[in-house]
């Protein structure tokens, strides 16, 4: 089944310490994306890639980063969570011509304490 | 003035009503238009995807782009309780070797049986 997948789907840490959600695809898509999404503010983009090595700060990319060493895997690393990095984080693909549609993974529900 | 503007609702229609959400939208550059549909718990799913003005019809679902206005719309016909969702309009800008998708903050609706 072709699918995003984000791990984990609920994740509860503390101030300070690294973390990081993993996001795997298996649509071959070149175009991968990250994006937090608020009550009131909808979804907005963290970073995204276009392809292997290649990643670029979106709307919000403060306090995250990213790498994408292979096409099928971008993970988001938080390497000192505060609290307002509390929200739902939702990874996306698309093949990035053409067709610009996302697939979305299910989320990941962050809360930073 | 926001690059896209939804109203967020929430909107609540009876089974069988005609639902209608709108977006608008500022630069004129927006080349290609969606919906996205968000189940609660639950990344947005791709529903329509259209890149000319006019409507687009699949099913029960209709969109429609007035480029001149700037405005999108998507029409549910014969709305059913299953239709209950966030419904994101997104927006995207081409570049070069890369594309901006702009969502909407979504529109909440409930189809009460």
């Amino acid at each position: 089944e072709a699918q995003v997948t984000q791990n984990p789907r609920y994740l509860i840490t503390v101030t300070g310490k690294k973390l990081t959600v993993t996001c795997s695809q298996n649509m071959n898509h070149e175009y991968m994306s990250w994006y937090r999404q608020d009550p009131g503010l909808g979804l907005r983009q963290i970073y995204y890639s276009m392809n292997v090595e290649v990643t670029d700060k979106g709307d919000v990319p403060e306090g995250y980063k990213v790498s994408r060493k292979e096409k099928r895997n971008f993970p988001l690393i938080l390497e000192s969570p505060s609290p307002n990095q509390t929200s739902l984080y939702f990874c996306a693909s698309s093949t990035g011509t053409g067709d610009y549609g996302y697939t979305f993974g299910s989320g990941t529900r962050l809360t930073v304490v | 003035q926001k690059e896209v503007e939804q109203d967020p609702g929430p909107l609540s229609v009876p089974e069988g009503a005609i639902v209608s959400l709108n977006c608008t939208y500022s630069n004129s550059a927006f080349q290609y238009f969606m919906w996205y549909r968000q189940y609660s718990r639950k990344g947005p799913e791709l529903l329509m995807y259209t890149y000319s003005s006019g409507n687009k019809e699949d099913g029960r679902f209709t969109a429609q782009v007035d480029k001149s206005s700037k405005y999108i719309s998507l029409f549910i016909r014969d709305s059913q309780p299953s239709d209950s969702a966030t419904y994101l309009c997104a927006i995207v800008t081409p570049g070069a070797g890369s594309y901006q998708l702009t969502f909407g903050k979504g529109t909440k609706l409930s189809v009460i049986p």
